[in-house]
């Protein structure tokens, strides 16, 4: 089945301890990008990616970390978290950055940090 | 999104029309997005429009495009319980990467 596939799906963490949120797709996509969603603000993209080894920011990237060695995966790394990060994080690909199609989301990542 | 805005709120009744709209600002958005947010789930593709297109009609969903006006419209018949969800609407622009800007999305409560 194609899809996209987040891990965890529910995380609470302490403020400072690294955490890595793992995204993984099997439909040979191209471009990759991360989504925070808070209330009343829609989803806000934070990184994303062309391809290999091609990253580039979002509209909110501070205290993230991303990173591209495989097609398939696109963790998303929280080196020292805060509670203002929490939040509920969504990975999506298309088949490329046109997107004509629309992008395919995972599940989606429920993280608390307190 | 502040480049795409939508009400926040809808409530409507089992059996009537929903109307979601959406307005957005840069008229070089090629193309329009619906997705669908059930609780609990990710966001589904519903359907796009392309910019070029004034209409679209998919089984009960139409959507709408006003270029002029940079609106978009949602329009579900015969609402049922099962379209209670989150509705956003997105565009993409090319000389912004492609990247799918969103509203903060309509929730739609369906009542019987």
């Amino acid at each position: 089945e194609a899809q996209v596939t987040q891990n965890p799906r529910y995380l609470i963490t302490v403020t400072g301890k690294k955490l890595t949120v793992t995204c993984s797709q099997n439909m040979n996509h191209e471009y990759m990008s991360w989504y925070r969603q808070d209330p009343g603000l829609g989803l806000r993209q934070i990184y994303y990616s062309m391809n290999v080894e091609v990253t580039d920011k979002g509209d909110v990237p501070e205290g993230y970390k991303v990173s591209r060695k495989e097609k398939r995966n696109f963790p998303l790394i929280l080196e020292s978290p805060s509670p203002n990060q929490t939040s509920l994080y969504f990975c999506a690909s298309s088949l490329d950055r046109t997107s004509n199609y629309g992008y395919t989301f995972g599940s989606g990542t429920r993280l608390t940090v307190v | 999104g502040e480049d795409v805005e939508q009400s926040l709120f809808l409530s409507v009744r089992e059996g009537d029309s929903s109307v979601i709209n959406c307005t957005y600002t840069d008229s070089s958005s090629t193309y329009l997005y619906w997705y669908k947010q059930e609780p609990g789930a990710g966001l589904q593709l519903l359907t796009y429009i392309f910019s070029n297109m004034d209409m679209k009609q998919d089984q009960r969903l139409t959507v709408l495009l006003n270029k002029k006006d940079k609106h978009l419209s949602l329009r579900i018949a015969d609402t049922q319980t099962g379209d209670s969800a989150i509705y956003f609407c997105a565009e993409t622009r090319p000389f912004n990467d492609y990247k799918l800007s969103f509203g903060a999305g309509t929730t739609v409560t369906v009542r019987a």
